[in-house]
């Protein structure tokens, strides 16, 4: 079965501390993993994807296909990272659909 | 460039009313979605468009309906409403050029009664 799991449903950190946002996925197929943000009172937009193996606002992420993993990090949290972040799988052929986790919402304190 | 324009943002239904959510995007993207946000769930995909003229039923497509005319728009018709469909609702579209990342809406917050 396609399945996005994200395990937290909040994470709390000091500004400063690093952050590890947890996805691991269930797919029969060669996994194509998004992270999407959405901040407070903000539409959803795309965060990073992992075949560009890009660093967006100091946040990386790496596919771990032995562990079936897309975890989010960022060595270092800023209070404007507060906000709901989920992991999406895009399913293979021509659609496009994207399965998401439940989403995980990270609380920076200051 | 506008993106994806979702209109109304917020709506209050009465159980067995009827009304239509507006998405419209200006990118010229093939594919569209209509997606529904509950709390701890993630997203659901509703329906979705690989082009105009055709649709396909997603994981929760019941008392849906959607039709994609054009390629801008893709509307999505609640027939009946129902407390169960009280959520928020974001329509999206991507395309290969995009490498499928997707342009959400601002969404619209929908209470059934």
């Amino acid at each position: 079965a396609q399945r996005v799991t994200q395990p937290e449903k909040l994470l709390s950190v000091f500004k400063g501390a690093p952050v590890e946002l947890k996805c691991n996925y269930s797919y029969s197929g060669s996994p194509e993993l998004f992270w999407y943000v959405q901040y407070s009172r903000q539409r959803l937009q795309l965060l990073l994807r992992h075949i560009s193996r890009e660093s967006i606002k100091g946040f990386t992420a790496d596919l771990n296909k032995g562990e079936t993993s897309f975890h989010l990090k960022k060595p270092f949290a800023q209070e404007e990272d507060s906000a709901m972040y989920y992991c999406a799988l895009r399913i293979s052929g021509n659609t496009g659909k994207l399965i998401f986790g439940q989403g995980t919402t990270l609380q920076v304190k200051p | 460039n506008a993106g994806v324009t979702q209109t109304p943002k917020f709506r209050i239904l009465k159980i067995g009313q009827s009304m239509t959510l507006q998405c419209t995007q200006d990118m010229n993207h093939n594919y569209m979605y209509w997606y529904r946000q509950d709390p701890g769930m993630g997203l659901k995909l509703i329906y979705y468009s690989v082009g105009a003229g055709i649709t396909d039923k997603g994981e929760v497509p019941n008392g849906y309906n959607v039709s994609r005319s054009t390629t801008e728009d893709f509307p999505l018709r609640l027939e009946l409403a129902a407390p169960s469909q009280t959520s928020v609702y974001f329509c999206a579209s991507t395309a290969p050029k995009a490498n499928y990342g997707y342009t959400f809406g601002s969404g619209t917050r929908l209470t059934v009664v």
